[in-house]
């Protein structure tokens, strides 16, 4: 299977833990994203690597969260001290970057994600 | 701020009816637009995209057109099959070499019957 891949699907934690979550993107994408879905509403963007440089963060990334790309690879996102208001479904995404031209687009291919429920 | 409003579901609908789940944006510049489905117990995959006004997307019977004048791509097939169940997402992206994060709206949930 050459998609998105993510680990673990599913993770269950008492609040106050630190989960670690990772994602592998497609092979020759540089682009790599994390969203966070929780129920009922759309995914939110999180944060956004091109290679192994974090370009954007959201204002959602509270100083709880912190992601890393280290070779441009794969991708961890770490929560520190979890909290009940953390349980979603941490979505990844990866893309080409591409051409640099108005109304481009590279399509984010998205993995199957994470479901994580804090207690 | 760049945002999607789409209409709440859930959207129940027998087979071989007629679909359309209405999506409306707020966006400065020039977004791509995009419709993604997540069947159940699967990853959002990209259903169709424009990238410019005037544009129609489609793909599987699905269609959507970029209309720029209402800010509107609402998504329509003729004909729709049980298959089709999933919830359905608008959404937009800045594009033109920005980060191309996604905005997604709410999702629709769409139930159809045989």
């Amino acid at each position: 299977d050459t998609g998105v891949s993510q680990d673990p699907r599913h993770k269950i934690t008492k609040r106050g833990q630190n989960v670690t979550f990772r994602c592998d993107p497609i092979s020759e994408h540089n682009r790599l994203y994390w969203y966070r879905q929780t129920l009922g509403q759309g995914p939110e963007f999180l944060t956004y690597f091109q290679n192994e440089a974090q370009l954007e963060k959201s204002r959602l990334l509270s100083d709880r969260f912190s992601a890393e790309r280290p070779k441009g690879s794969f991708s961890t996102l770490e929560i520190q001290r979890t909290e009940q208001g953390d349980s979603a479904m941490y979505l990844c995404a990866s893309s080409h970057s591409g051409t640099v031209v108005v109304g481009s687009y590279n399509e984010q291919f998205f993995g199957p994600g994470t479901r994580l429920t804090v207690l | 701020g760049n945002s999607v409003t789409q209409m709440e579901g859930p959207v129940t609908l027998s087979e071989e009816a007629f679909l359309t789940i209405n999506c409306t944006y707020t966006a400065t510049g020039y977004p791509s637009l995009f419709w993604y489905v997540q069947y159940p117990g699967e990853g959002l995959q990209l259903l169709l995209k424009a990238t410019k006004a005037d544009d129609k997307g489609s793909n599987k019977g699905f269609e959507a057109t970029y209309r720029k004048e209402t800010t509107s791509f609402h998504l329509e097939k003729g004909s729709v099959q049980v298959s089709d169940s999933a919830v359905y997402f608008c959404a937009l992206s800045e594009g033109g070499g920005a980060t191309n994060k996604l905005i997604f709206g709410t999702g629709t949930l769409l139930a159809v019957q045989p």
